[in-house]
């Protein structure tokens, strides 16, 4: 089993819609939660950092951590084309992070 | 600080050449990561450093990859006699001790 499962879609959405990318992980001994974006042939962009349990908001972005579910959550508001990218979700109990396969997410105009 | 820098960018080498990239992390982070990503998946991890102490390795490192961080500034990543197999984005990432992890743009390698 991996440490971190995550669908790769892809998932194709129109402009403005509400965005809803999960992961899944094992380990209970996760305690940082993170989300990154990825655009072709780049390295991979900070989106949001959680710790432990709850909701975090930054503009349209929006992380969630259930920890007693093994399960997070990026959503993103009013999506918008510049939004097309992977979404890779990340976490770690503070050694070495491990990385779900990446959402390929399209926002059609 | 303009962030973690990576040097090249690109490198084609011919399959039984070394390589070397370099990677010069955030300067107030004393961690250093490095993670190699393949099309369509997520970054796998390699290795990282806690200022020059190399603390953990992966076993997809085999005996031709080796890291160093002297002096916990940059650090280099060389891979020996290189295979079709080792075509990959080489990823490096630094951060402080319980923090979020921020990541270079990547060296991409194609062994032909």
């Amino acid at each position: 089993q991996k440490e971190v499962e995550q669908d790769p879609g892809p998932l194709s959405v129109p402009e403005g819609a509400i965005v809803s990318l999960n992961c899944t992980y094992s380990n209970s001994a996760f305690q940082y939660f993170m989300w990154y974006r990825q655009y072709s042939r780049k390295g991979p962009e900070l989106l949001m950092y959680t710790y432990s349990s709850g909701n975090k908001e930054d503009g349209r972005f929006t992380a969630q951590v259930d920890k007693s579910s093994k399960y997070i959550s990026l959503f993103i508001r009013d999506s918008q084309p510049s939004d097309s990218a992977t979404y890779l979700c990340a976490m770690t109990s503070g050694n070495q992070f491990y990385f779900g396969t990446g959402t390929s997410l399209t926002v059609i105009p | 600080d303009t962030g973690v820098s990576q040097n090249p960018r690109h490198k084609i080498t011919k399959r039984g050449q070394n390589v070397t990239f370099r990677c010069d992390p955030i300067s107030e982070h004393n961690r250093l990561y490095w993670y190699r990503q393949t099309l369509g998946q997520g970054p796998e991890f390699l290795t990282y450093f806690q200022n020059e102490a190399q603390l953990e390795k992966s076993r997809l490192l085999s005996d031709r990859f080796s890291a160093e961080r002297p002096k916990g500034s940059f650090s280099t990543l060389e891979i020996q006699r290189t295979e079709q197999g080792d075509s990959a984005m080489y990823l490096c990432a630094s951060s402080s001790e319980f923090s979020e992890a921020f990541f270079g743009q990547g060296t991409r390698l194609t062994v032909v």
